[in-house]
């Protein structure tokens, strides 16, 4: 098993422009999330998915949305980039009824100039 | 709302020294309790966890927690580091049977040989 991928792995954009990170898992696990990383700060969710078709905020979900079209894929996208959005991105799945123990992907580094 | 505090930012040690990183927690209900390890350009993989049971829970590499509930407390320990130890850690916390963690500002370790 892979586990959690996330693509790319890094990225550099200018303010304004737009991108769309993915975040894929071959556990066949129900709940996927998305965390920023900022020094300091630790990990913060941005959004998160219970299940397929299905997504909810969490404490940072301003100037980010998310889809969960396929149960093994969920896409953050950034429609219009800030500098402040300079972090990096982990995704992590979880199965539902088990332990709660969430699997991290390796992040992607984005950086917005 | 609830939260979850690391008051150690940046621990240096030198090798074979004992370690112990605080984290305190907020929730007053029951929780499950978590310590992740961040090594250095790596993706955060889980090093131990608390659901029930034992208060004193192992896990890899020779870590060690202990849940004190009437401290709101879930400290690390290792007796003896090593130099690869040298990570980022970070505790988390999620209410029982809710599917969001509550992360750390996570703790910087630096063991020097």
């Amino acid at each position: 098993n892979a586990g959690v991928t996330q693509t790319p792995k890094f990225r550099v954009l200018k303010t304004g422009q737009s991108m769309t990170l993915l975040c894929a898992q071959d556990m066949n696990h129900e709940y996927m999330y998305w965390y920023r990383q900022d020094p300091g700060m630790g990990l913060r969710l941005i959004h998160y998915s219970v299940g397929e078709g299905t997504t909810a905020k969490g404490e940072v979900p301003d100037g980010y949305n998310v889809s969960r079209l396929k149960k093994q894929n969920f896409l953050l996208g950034l429609e219009s980039a800030a500098p402040s959005q300079t972090s990096v991105y982990f995704c992590a799945s979880t199965k539902w009824g088990e332990s709660y123990e969430q699997y991290f992907g390796p992040g992607t580094r984005l950086t917005v100039t | 709302a609830q939260s979850v505090s690391q008051h150690n930012h940046h621990v240096i040690l030198s090798e074979a020294a004992s370690l112990e990183l605080g984290c305190n927690y907020s929730y007053g209900g029951t929780v499950n309790l978590f310590w992740y390890v961040q090594y250095p350009g790596q993706h955060l993989q889980l090093l131990l966890k608390y659901f029930s049971g034992d208060p004193l829970v192992k896990g890899i590499k020779g870590f060690e927690a202990e849940f004190i509930k009437s401290k709101f407390s879930f400290n690390l320990r290792k007796p003896s580091v090593q130099w690869s130890d040298t990570a980022e850690y970070f505790c988390a916390v999620s209410r029982y049977n809710t599917d969001k963690l509550i992360f750390g500002t996570g703790t910087r370790l630096q063991v020097f040989p």
